[in-house]
């Protein structure tokens, strides 16, 4: 069935610092979205891209979704502490609207 | 406006033991999903229900299995319950009609002794 990936399963980084969690798959994404789960917490939405090529930027973090459709990427700019979490990315696929999800990044923000 | 509520937060049960865990989806959806997140892990999708059937399922046994009520709410079923079915359950709505996300509810965190 469909499978997605992510890397890396872990990052530690310095406050002020960059991130970067990677989304692959070796067949074509539907839609990709991204979520964040704090420790003890639930996923929480954070943007749904559609479009081969997208780019979109929340404050912070920039989404993009690659040419083929078969990857994705979330960077954030100059981590802060609250930016502490999991990230995953998700399959949004719309016949069944139904996600798949992979792993999930754990962010680890040293002050 | 309500958001996804579940219920219980926590349960703590036995080998063998039934559990039924509760999910009221945000106003205006129709749709619930639900999911399991075990440890470490991403949720991973157990079936979804819609107009009070299950429309589709993931790659879960039949010890589990759910039910919506005309509110649109839903209960999800875990039989003969297994050490490894430890795990956080997530309740997921949606509105049929959109593709719009779905919206989490903060789960049940359920443990098997």
């Amino acid at each position: 069935g469909q499978q997605v990936m992510q890397i890396p399963q872990y990052q530690h980084v310095q406050e002020g610092e960059d991130f970067t969690t990677y989304c692959n798959s070796s067949t074509t994404l539907s839609n990709i979205q991204w979520y964040k789960q704090r420790p003890g917490g639930h996923p929480v939405f954070l943007i749904q891209l559609v479009k081969s090529g997208e780019v979109k930027k929340q404050k912070r973090l920039t989404f993009q979704f690659g040419e083929a459709k078969k990857n994705s990427s979330l960077h954030i700019t100059a981590t802060q502490t609250t930016d502490v979490g999991t990230y995953f990315c998700a399959d949004f696929m719309e016949y069944g609207n139904k996600l798949v999800f992979g792993a999930g990044t754990i962010l680890r923000v040293k002050s | 406006d309500a958001g996804v509520t579940q219920s219980p937060t926590h349960l703590i049960k036995t080998r063998g033991q039934q559990v039924t865990l509760r999910c009221s989806p945000k106003s205006g959806h129709d749709t619930v999903s639900w999911y399991q997140q075990a440890l470490g892990q991403g949720p991973q999708f157990i079936f979804q229900y819609y107009e009070e059937e299950e429309r589709q399922r993931g790659n879960f046994p039949d010890r589990f299995s759910g039910h919506q009520f005309p509110n649109y709410s839903s209960e999800l079923n875990v039989n003969a319950l297994l050490l490894g079915d430890s795990a956080l359950y997530l309740c997921a709505s949606s509105f049929v009609l959109t593709t719009d996300t779905q919206y989490f509810g903060p789960g049940t965190r359920l443990t098997v002794l």
